[in-house]
């Protein structure tokens, strides 16, 4: 088992410019999750998806973010555009259901200039 | 407001002793509370999951005890090896019309020394 793949692992961007973050789930896995983890703010939940559906995008900050899971192997974030303040990691993580363990991918360490 | 409360912040131990890290959460209404363990550079880990019925789960060294009555949680390690460094985190989740919301707490950073 591979385990949850995120991509890419680094990204260093200029401001204005769009960002996609990639994510592959666990083979099974109903439910996928984005979060973000800075210093000042510890893990926040962005948005999580059961069954290829957008659950709960409460946590997402504003309109430039937006995430899609168009199959059940595959989910993006995206950033558009991006600013300084969303420099951060970015996680992805699934589990079989919601109120299952999740399991997370190694992140994306993203920095916007 | 939901809120997840650990303490201590860090804490620095000499490998081999055990340590009780401490979570204290009013979150409602709850479903569950996790302990994750997180490495430096990598993603978090899950340790332990328990539900409001459950007051006790092992997972190896490690011991997470809940009590939902006085909304605390603790994670006991046992015989600390240096690998025991890294962040804990605890998470309570709670239900809401969409599913479940995660409160996630600051985590304590654990530094085990030889």
């Amino acid at each position: 088992d591979a385990g949850v793949i995120q991509s890419p692992r680094h990204e260093v961007t200029e401001m204005g410019q769009e960002v996609t973050l990639r994510c592959k789930p666990i083979s099974g896995h109903n439910s996928l999750f984005w979060y973000r983890q800075t210093m000042m703010r510890g893990l926040e939940l962005l948005i999580y998806f059961n069954n290829n559906v957008p659950i709960d995008d409460s946590g997402m900050p504003e309109d430039r973010f937006s995430a899609k899971m168009p199959n059940a192997s595959f989910s993006t974030l995206k950033i558009q555009p991006s600013e300084p303040r969303d420099s951060a990691v970015y996680f992805c993580a699934s589990s079989f259901t919601g109120d299952q363990p999740q399991h997370f991918g190694d992140g994306t360490r993203l920095s916007i200039l | 407001k939901n809120q997840v409360e650990q303490s201590p912040q860090s804490l620095i131990i000499l490998e081999g002793k055990n340590c009780t890290l401490q979570c204290n959460y009013t979150v409602s209404p709850f479903s569950n509370l996790r302990w994750y363990k997180q490495d430096t550079g990598r993603g978090p880990v899950s340790l332990t999951i328990m539900t409001f019925s459950e007051n006790t789960k092992s997972n190896g060294r490690y011991t997470a005890t809940l009590d939902a009555d006085t909304k605390q949680s603790s994670l006991h390690i046992t015989a600390s090896q240096l690998s025991d460094s890294a962040s804990y985190i605890c998470v309570v989740s709670a239900q809401n019309n969409y599913g479940q919301n995660f409160v996630f707490g600051p985590g304590t950073r654990l530094s085990v020394l030889p």
